[in-house]
């Protein structure tokens, strides 16, 4: 059963703000939030990971929630070169599971 | 080199042969996994293991066979390969724990005539 809902697509204009949104309504308490992304053909690569707090990285920002049953990553400013699928996971830590995700295109 | 990769990137094999995909990563992580990637079906988990001599199976284990007699090798091997095996099959490796961050290798297309 899958535990995160993604849109099937999303584009986005070169230079913008990507934000690519997750609904996990039945999230657990102990379950974190990962956002994996896949540049086509190759294998997947690690953008972030949260449990209830606001996260930002190099790559990326993670906005949760309070109740936790959403979430958005946000690219600051999109390139081509983040078109790619986008996976949103929750998981308690014991296994990553893989749903459709959100292809992203970014536009020039 | 340092990281994570796969051998061979692309193989193609005959129903009821035996074909092992290696992985090796070169930074001591202690889990490794392989997922296999399949149109309309995503990626699924194969099998993984927390450390050398510790293997688990994952959601599409059957017609599958894994070790890992060090660290850094985690290979997989069918053992008598199927159309439906016919797949992308990804190895990836994590170090603190089961899903912190996990790092994924550029995978292997194996087509199964």
């Amino acid at each position: 059963d899958a535990k995160t809902t993604q849109p099937p697509s999303m584009d986005c204009a070169e230079g913008r703000a990507a934000n690519l949104p997750c609904n996990h309504s039945t999230i657990s308490g102990n379950e974190y939030v990962y956002w994996y992304r896949q540049i086509h053909s190759q294998g997947p690569q690690y953008i972030i990971h949260g449990l209830k707090n606001n996260e930002t990285n190099e790559m990326a920002s993670l906005i949760i929630t309070e109740d936790r049953k959403s979430s958005t990553l946000i690219l600051p400013h999109a390139t081509l070169r983040d078109t790619a699928v986008y996976y949103c996971i929750v998981s308690l830590g014991d296994k990553l599971v893989f749903g459709a995700g959100t292809i992203l295109r970014v536009k020039s | 080199d340092a990281g994570i990769t796969q051998s061979p990137r692309y193989k193609i094999t005959e129903t009821g042969r035996q074909v092992t995909l290696m992985c090796h990563q070169t930074w001591s992580h202690s889990y490794m996994f392989w997922y296999r990637q399949d149109l309309g079906h995503g990626l699924r988990l194969i099998y993984y293991s927390a450390a050398a001599d510790i293997t688990d199976k994952g959601e599409v284990p059957d017609g599958y066979v894994v070790s890992r007699s060090k660290t850094e090798n985690f290979p997989l091997t069918l053992e008598s390969a199927t159309r439906s095996q016919t797949s992308v099959y990804f190895c990836a490796s994590s170090g603190d724990s089961f899903t912190y961050e996990q790092y994924f290798g550029p995978g292997t297309r194996l087509t199964v005539t």
